[in-house]
């Protein structure tokens, strides 16, 4: 079984600045890995993804991660932040090969930009 | 192209209530799901259809919770009768080909509130 940990409920920065959004996972497989943003009373979006291939994965709206497979992290991080990317930002991890497309997402990070 | 349609919005009832919500998928998607997603938590994955065969419903209340996809197109999601605790946001979300690598496509959520 998978498992998804987002420590941090919540992130206040301050417009301009960078920010890293942390995610840990947990897995006896290879995995998929996902963020997703859900912006206030809309559904989620796919931000960006990891399949294979390089590790480092660029997402829209200037977002990047990096997965590290040592670390079993995968943070999301945006170098200048815009009142606009105030959201909740879910990661989430499916088996590689496994039940094709179940997603497990993480409690969600709450980015709170502000001015 | 049009997203995940889901309906109602918001929903007020009366515990002990019946309440259904309705769900039309992106055309061409295969793969519904239905998403549990309390205040300040991640979905959680209630049910999911490949065309109209639930392969996994392993996580729905069967005692008051049932969910149907006729045609292998549009889906509904009951609860009868509804309780306090199931005052939540359910996701509604399409995928192509399984999903496997990830990107579901959300609705806007219909959130329900019982008093």
């Amino acid at each position: 079984a998978q498992s998804v940990t987002q420590l941090d409920s919540q992130v206040p920065v301050f417009e301009e600045a960078p920010v890293e959004l942390r995610c840990n996972y947990s897995s006896s497989v290879s995995v998929y890995l996902f963020w997703y943003v859900q912006y206030p009373n809309q559904g989620l979006q796919l931000l960006l993804k990891y399949l294979s291939g390089s590790t480092l994965v660029k997402g829209i709206n200037g977002f990047e991660a990096e997965f590290n497979k040592s670390q079993t992290s995968f943070h999301l991080r945006k170098p200048s932040v815009h009142i606009s990317d105030t959201a909740e930002y879910f990661c989430a991890v499916s088996a590689r090969g496994g039940a094709t497309n179940k997603l497990i997402f993480g409690t969600g990070t709450l980015l709170a930009v502000q001015p | 192209e049009a997203g995940v349609v889901q309906s109602p919005r918001y929903k007020i009832i009366e515990k002990k209530q019946p309440v259904a919500f309705w769900c039309n998928p992106i055309s061409g998607h295969n793969t519904l799901y239905w998403y549990l997603q309390n205040l300040g938590q991640g979905p959680e994955l209630l049910i999911r259809y490949e065309n109209e065969e639930a392969v996994d419903d392993s996580q729905l209340p069967k005692d008051r919770f049932s969910a149907e996809r006729l045609k292998g197109v549009d889906s509904t999601l009951k609860i009868q009768p509804a309780e306090l605790g199931d005052s939540a946001v359910y996701l509604c979300a399409s995928s192509q080909g399984g999903g496997r690598t990830g990107e579901l496509f959300f609705g806007e959520g219909s959130r329900l509130t019982v008093l």
